[in-house]
Order: C-alpha cells, then sequence, then structure tokens
C-alpha cells in the first residue's frame, strides 16, 4: 500500500531534549516536505526536499533540520526543542513537487508536546 | 509578500445546501492553486488544483473550483452538501517552479442535518 509514515504519531517531551520525527515513503517520491498545523494558522511549510541532498527552507524553519540521505526518508529534527514547537507536523511526499500533475501524500500526523 | 487569505474561519450550512468557501491569494505571478480537505484526525487529501487553462476546474467528491484573476479568488464550491463534507479545507498556492506551497488559515465546515 503507498503510504507516508510518521513516527512517533505522538510524543511529550521536555524543552531543549533532542528529538527526531521520522518520515518515510514507499513510493518512489522525489519530493518531500515537513509542515506544522497550528489552530489558526493553517500548515506552514517547515523544509522540503526536491530529491536526496537536496533540502530547502520553508516558511518556518528556525529551530528545525532535516536531512536527505536516501530518498524514501526526510527525518525532522529538533536539536533543542521549546514549547512553541508543540504542534501537529505533517510529512508530505510526491513525484515531483506539490506543483505538479501528481498529489501529495500526506503522513497521519505527528502530535508533539513540549513542556 | 506571498499569502492566502481565507475569510471564513467557520462556515455552517444544511445538508442538501450549497457550499461555497473563499480563498483569496497575493502572489507575484500566477501560481499554481489547490484546495485540500481534512477530515477530522485525518491527513490532507487533494480536492483539486488548477495549472492553466479552464478556469472551472473540477474535483473529487463532486467540489469544483473557479480561478479569477482580476480578483486573485479561487473559491470551492459544490452544488450540495453531504453530512460527510464535515471538514476542514485548505486553500494552497505554489510556485510554477520548486517545492514552496503556502496554505491559507482553513475553513472549518459543519453540515447541520
Amino acid at each position: 500500500e503507498a503510504q507516508v509514515t510518521q513516527n512517533p504519531r505522538y510524543l511529550i517531551t521536555v524543552t531543549g531534549k533532542k528529538l527526531t520525527v521520522t518520515c518515510s515513503q514507499n513510493m518512489n517520491h522525489e519530493y518531500m516536505s515537513w509542515y506544522r498545523q497550528d489552530p489558526g494558522l493553517g500548515l506552514r511549510q517547515i523544509y522540503y526536499s526536491m530529491n536526496v541532498e537536496v533540502t530547502d527552507k520553508g516558511d518556518v524553519p528556525e529551530g528545525y533540520k532535516v536531512s536527505r540521505k536516501e530518498k524514501r526518508n526526510f527525518p525532522l529534527i529538533l536539536e533543542s526543542p521549546s514549547p512553541n514547537q508543540t504542534s501537529l507536523y505533517f510529512c508530505a511526499s510526491s513525484f515531483q513537487g506539490p506543483n505538479s500533475n501528481q498529489p501529495q501524500h500526506f503522513g497521519d500526523g505527528t502530535r508533539l508536546s513540549i513542556l | 509578500a506571498q499569502s492566502v487569505t481565507q475569510p471564513d474561519i467557520h462556515i455552517t450550512v444544511s445538508e442538501g445546501a450549497s457550499l461555497e468557501l473563499r480563498c483569496n491569494y497575493s502572489y507575484g505571478a500566477t501560481p499554481y492553486l489547490f484546495w485540500y480537505v481534512q477530515s477530522p484526525g485525518q491527513g490532507l487529501q487533494l480536492l483539486l488544483k488548477y495549472f492553466s487553462g479552464d478556469t472551472l476546474v473540477q474535483g473529487i467528491k463532486g467540489f469544483e473550483a473557479e480561478f479569477k484573476r482580476s480578483q486573485s479568488s479561487f473559491n470551492l464550491r459544490k452544488p450540495s452538501v453531504h453530512w460527510s463534507d464535515a471538514a476542514e479545507y485548505f486553500c494552497a498556492v505554489g510556485a510554477r517552479q520548486g517545492g514552496k506551497l503556502i496554505f491559507g488559515q482553513g475553513t472549518e465546515l459543519s453540515v447541520k442535518p
């Protein structure tokens, strides 16, 4: 089954404790992206990757890191999480970016709470 | 600055009634335009997109949207709403090249029986 898998789905942690949210897709997609969703703000793009070893900042990259060492995986790293990063996070992938004829596939989301 | 505005935070319609969700954008060039739907506890699903050509685009689940360049709008419509359409709807714009995508704040749709 074609899917984007995020782990963990839920996480409660404390300020400053490094964490990684993994994202994996099994569709051989070149493009992957991370978003955060906050009430009243919609989704905001954090980082995206057009292909392996190519990553670019979205609108809200501060406090986040990503890497794209292989096509299927695109982990989101919070080196020193802070309470303002408490949010619902979505990973997405598609063949050639959001502006191609193929739709983005979204994961089920990861709810992070940082105390 | 590039932005997307969905003026209505929450809309309630009766089942069977027509629906229109508004979306306005600010962009330097003609962007690609999208509508996504998010059911409770779910990820996002693409309803429809506009790239070029006919300004009235058809999507899944009976939705359509009309691109109006002069008004910088891309409103979503459905002639008869079903209870299962209750969800949050997001308008988004993207550049014709590259990977950036900008979402609106979302409109939550409730459907009365």
